[in-house]
């Protein structure tokens, strides 16, 4: 079991530039979340989707948009990239105790 | 307010000693508790479920006391591979939305 997959790992955006966070998950896991952390700061919820079809926003949603047409793969667009959006990006599933179960990340730098 | 509150440190201990992270939350619908571990520049990890009566793994122990609202963590003879910083996260089982995280505290264990 792969788990949490996130791509990329990296990415240097220019101002106005668009791009897709990939995330996708093997465990089966209905509930999905998107997370920003910015240095020395805690995780801030974007967007969640409790199961394919659903999605919601989150506490900082602007600038972002989701979509889950499958249980598998939740990915998160920036439309156009400020340099506000410099983050690293945490994608999630959640089991049934409610634990969390984290991606790797994905840091994203915007020039 | 915030809805999860936590001391950020960071704390700096001897090897060996005894350190323990308090964290308070304000919602009181809040039904499930958790602490994660984050590496420098890692996704966290879960570290330990905390139930009402109290559980211990290993050399960490959790407690929930409900009345009033805080959650603790503790470490005993700390090493120095639990340098990391300390999440505590309240959530409930309704709402995905109101899974909590407070902003950490930094634990750095000296030889």
């Amino acid at each position: 079991n792969a788990g949490v997959t996130q791509t990329p790992k990296f990415r240097i955006l220019k101002i106005g530039q668009s791009m897709t966070l990939q995330c996708t998950q093997d465990m089966n896991h209905n509930y999905m979340y998107w997370y920003r952390q910015d240095p020395g700061m805690g995780l801030k919820l974007i967007y969640y989707s409790v199961g394919a079809g659903i999605t919601d926003k989150g506490e900082v949603p602007n600038g972002y948009n989701v979509s889950r047409s499958t249980t598998e793969d939740f990915p998160l667009r920036l439309e156009l990239a400020a340099p506000s959006q410099t983050s690293v990006y945490f994608c999630a599933t959640q089991g049934n105790t409610g634990e969390l179960f984290f991606g790797e990340g994905s840091r994203l730098t915007v020039l | 307010r915030k809805e999860v509150e936590q001391d950020p440190g960071p704390f700096n201990v001897p090897e060996g000693a005894t350190v323990a992270f308090n964290c308070t939350y304000s919602n009181s619908a809040s039904q499930s508790f958790f602490w994660y571990r984050q590496d420098c520049r890692k996704e966290p990890k879960l570290l330990m479920s905390v139930y009402s009566s109290g559980n211990e793994d290993g050399r960490f122990t959790a407690q929930l006391n409900r009345a009033s609202q805080y959650i603790s963590l503790l470490i005993r003879d700390s090493k120095l591979s639990d340098s990391a910083t300390y999440l505590c996260v309240g959530g409930s089982y309704s709402s995905a939305s109101k899974i909590i995280f407070g902003s950490g505290t930094r634990l750095s264990i000296r030889p």
